[in-house]
């Protein structure tokens, strides 16, 4: 069974740089897209963006500016990076896969999600 | 800042029909299939529709989708207390080239 696992900091002054990583057991990254997905506290669901298992990226175009997502196929994980944080970037983030037999946009696996708080 | 327009509530009585739209555009659903996922409190989402009316392995039957033009609709038939939980809507959007996201919609069982 394909698991995802958030990993990080849970705390990130404002200004500063968020990084999480996500990393993938059961299952090889290869053939899939990777999401980050988060959710402040109370509120909807937003994409952040995914990549292709060949580095191809797709970004939310309201966040463009200020968001990287990386891989490294060679320990499973895929990274999220997202610049000058504010208080409007505490939320839970999740990772999650698309891809698979259900379409390359549905996400059929979730990581279990991490609060980050910016001070 | 959805760009996919769902209620904010719904709800019924053990047994009755629900019924949940999303409301998009000609570049997001009217383009794309449509997916839904169902987030009870404090957990991840769960893939519950795919590709407008499909379910994965393990979703109940109970459980439908359809799309029509720029709009989707979930249905839950035989509402039961633990459909008590969030659910969205989402497709990918031509013109932002991102995936986007309903504004959710919590059901409650009365």
């Amino acid at each position: 069974q394909v698991q995802l696992q958030e990993s990080g900091p849970g705390l990130v002054k404002a200004s500063e740089t968020l990084s999480l990583t996500c990393t993938v057991s059961g299952g090889s990254i290869s053939g899939y897209y990777w999401s980050w997905v988060r959710q402040p506290p109370g509120k909807a669901l937003e994409w952040l963006g995914h990549i292709y298992y060949t580095g191809r990226t797709n970004y939310n175009p309201s966040l463009k500016s200020r968001v990287s997502i990386s891989e490294d196929t060679s320990k499973n994980q895929f990274s999220l990076r997202l610049n000058s944080v504010t208080a409007a970037d505490t939320a839970v983030y999740y990772c999650a896969r698309s891809g698979h037999i259900y379409g390359a946009d549905a996400l059929d696996i979730w990581g279990q999600g991490t609060m980050v708080t910016v001070s | 800042q959805s760009v996919l327009t769902q209620p904010p509530s719904a709800s019924g009585t053990p047994g009755q029909r629900v019924t949940i739209s999303c409301s998009g555009s000609s570049s997001n659903i009217g383009s794309n299939t449509v997916e839904w996922y169902l987030q009870f409190p404090g957990t991840a989402p769960k893939l519950l529709i795919y590709s407008n009316n499909q379910r994965p392995s393990g979703v109940p039957d109970r459980f439908s989708g359809s799309k029509s033009g720029t709009s989707a609709s979930l249905a839950i038939s035989g509402l039961q207390s633990e459909d008590e939980a969030g659910y969205y809507c989402a497709a990918w959007d031509d013109s932002l080239k991102s995936y986007v996201f309903g504004t959710g919609t919590k059901v409650s069982v009365l």
